[in-house]
């Protein structure tokens, strides 16, 4: 049964830091993988969709990479800014019809 | 912009009623997905659709049905709400091209 993990499951850092977000999950033989915001009370909102013949893709300050074989992806935010908290949420799913399996989210707060 | 709906936002209501959560996609989007969160925890498959008259079971599944008798709904039913039923409940779909998964802003449901 696969598995998500995110590290670190909360991270607080002042304005203007570049951060990173770890994702890892137990089988590697995924579809692919997605990586959602979430505000609280809110829902999901879609930051960047990595497909499984994908390395990487970008969106603004965002950069998010995919290594299949050992199992994680990492989601780069630059330049954080206050209005980036909120809780990142890591997904994936095993093949086209399986539902998504998500990890537990990293909640973020960048301080002005 | 979100591409699909859920009605209502918000919705308080006493034990014992039954009640349906709405949620519509406009994309032509064949899967759907409910999915229910607890404040600040994960989130976890209720039910699921391949499309029309397909439906599945997730992981907290047995007390709530769900219909699809057109591609573009996707209701969730609670027969006899209970207090334990007090949570969000989002609902996405599944883009046949990308892949990617669209979520809506969902229903923050309480009974009392």
């Amino acid at each position: 049964k696969q598995e998500v993990t995110q590290i670190p499951a909360a991270l607080s850092v002042p304005e203007g830091e570049n951060l990173v977000l770890n994702c890892s999950f137990t089988d590697s033989a995924i579809y692919n993988l997605q990586w959602f915001r979430q505000d609280p009370g809110k829902g999901l909102t879609s930051l960047l969709l990595i497909q499984s013949s994908q390395r990487e893709q970008t969106s603004g300050r965002l950069n998010a990479s995919l290594d299949k074989s050992s199992g994680r992806s990492t989601l780069y935010i630059a330049a954080s800014q206050p209005g980036d908290s909120a809780t990142y949420l890591c997904a994936v799913w095993n093949s086209g019809n399986t539902p998504l399996v998500f990890g537990k989210g990293t909640r973020l707060s960048v301080i002005a | 912009e979100a591409d699909i709906y859920q009605t209502p936002r918000y919705l308080v209501i006493g034990t014992g009623k039954k009640i349906t959560l709405e949620c519509s996609q406009t994309m032509g989007h064949d899967k759907m997905y409910w999915y229910q969160q607890d404040p600040g925890m994960e989130l976890h498959l209720i039910h699921y659709s391949y499309g029309v008259n397909s439906t599945e079971k997730g992981d907290l599944s047995s007390e709530s049905t769900v219909s699809r008798i057109r591609t573009e709904h996707f209701p969730l039913t609670l027969e006899s709400a209970r207090p334990s039923h007090t949570s969000q409940y989002l609902c996405a779909s599944r883009d046949r091209v990308n892949y990617g998964y669209t979520f809506g802003s969902g229903t923050r449901l309480t009974v009392v």
